[in-house]
């Protein structure tokens, strides 16, 4: 059964880091792109960043490019992003993704509250 | 960028009567291998994500038949053949083919 729990969500001062991980199992993970999603509260899903199987190929929303770093460990079956200087419009929940075909299986997210 | 515009935004049904969700892309969904990677995805209320369709109209294992997916290009629609009270929901298109990523506004289908 293929599982993706995230984990590194909570409360962080505007200007702040955080590192988010998504463990993964049920699958081959290093053969599968990833991908990070987020949902602010009451609103819509935006993409943040996908990362191939082998980290060849990265891609950034552009509301977070030069701030978030996505990364992925194929040993430890493990995906992270990093994300710096965060803003309050970065409170969300964040979702990692799977990707066949788009987003096949969802984790059950992890809330990030950019806050003073 | 690719923008996405669904529509309604907001859709109440009546249960056992079918409901349809437009979404429309600012350019063309086709993929230079001739795939067309338009998706569709259901959230009920408090859960993650579920995608329902890949590649237009190909249904994702355990959805029932009611759903399907249909269209074209830049035109595309998601259709349930008769509502239950299990799809209460948003419902999601969202674009695989070009970067960056885009997901439409969401439908919010509700029970009349």
């Amino acid at each position: 059964e293929v599982q993706l729990v995230e984990s590194g969500g909570g409360l962080v001062k505007p200007g702040g880091s955080l590192r988010l991980s998504c463990a993964a199992s049920g699958f081959t993970f290093s053969s599968f792109t990833m991908n990070w999603v987020r949902q602010a509260p009451g609103k819509g899903l935006e993409w943040v960043s996908s990362i191939s199987s082998g980290s060849s190929s990265i891609y950034y929303a552009d509301s977070v490019k030069g701030r978030f770093t996505i990364s992925r460990d194929n040993a430890k079956n493990s995906l992270y992003l990093q994300m710096n200087s965060l803003r309050a419009e970065d409170t969300a929940v964040y979702y990692c993704a799977r990707d066949y075909y788009s987003f096949d299986y969802w984790g059950q997210g992890t809330l990030v509250t950019v806050s003073s | 960028d690719v923008v996405m515009t669904q529509s309604p935004l907001s859709l109440p049904v009546t249960l056992g009567q079918p409901a349809s969700i437009s979404c429309r892309s600012s350019q063309s969904l086709v993929h230079g291998d001739g795939n067309t990677y338009l998706n569709w995805f259901q959230q009920r209320p408090g859960l993650s994500p579920r995608r329902l369709i890949y590649k237009v109209s190909n249904r994702d294992s355990g959805v029932p038949d009611r759903f399907s997916g249909s269209g074209s290009g830049t035109d595309f629609t998601l259709k349930i053949s008769r509502v239950e009270a299990e799809d209460v929901g948003v419902y999601y298109c969202m674009q695989g083919t070009h970067w960056p990523r885009a997901f439409g506004q969401g439908t919010r289908l509700e029970i009349k």
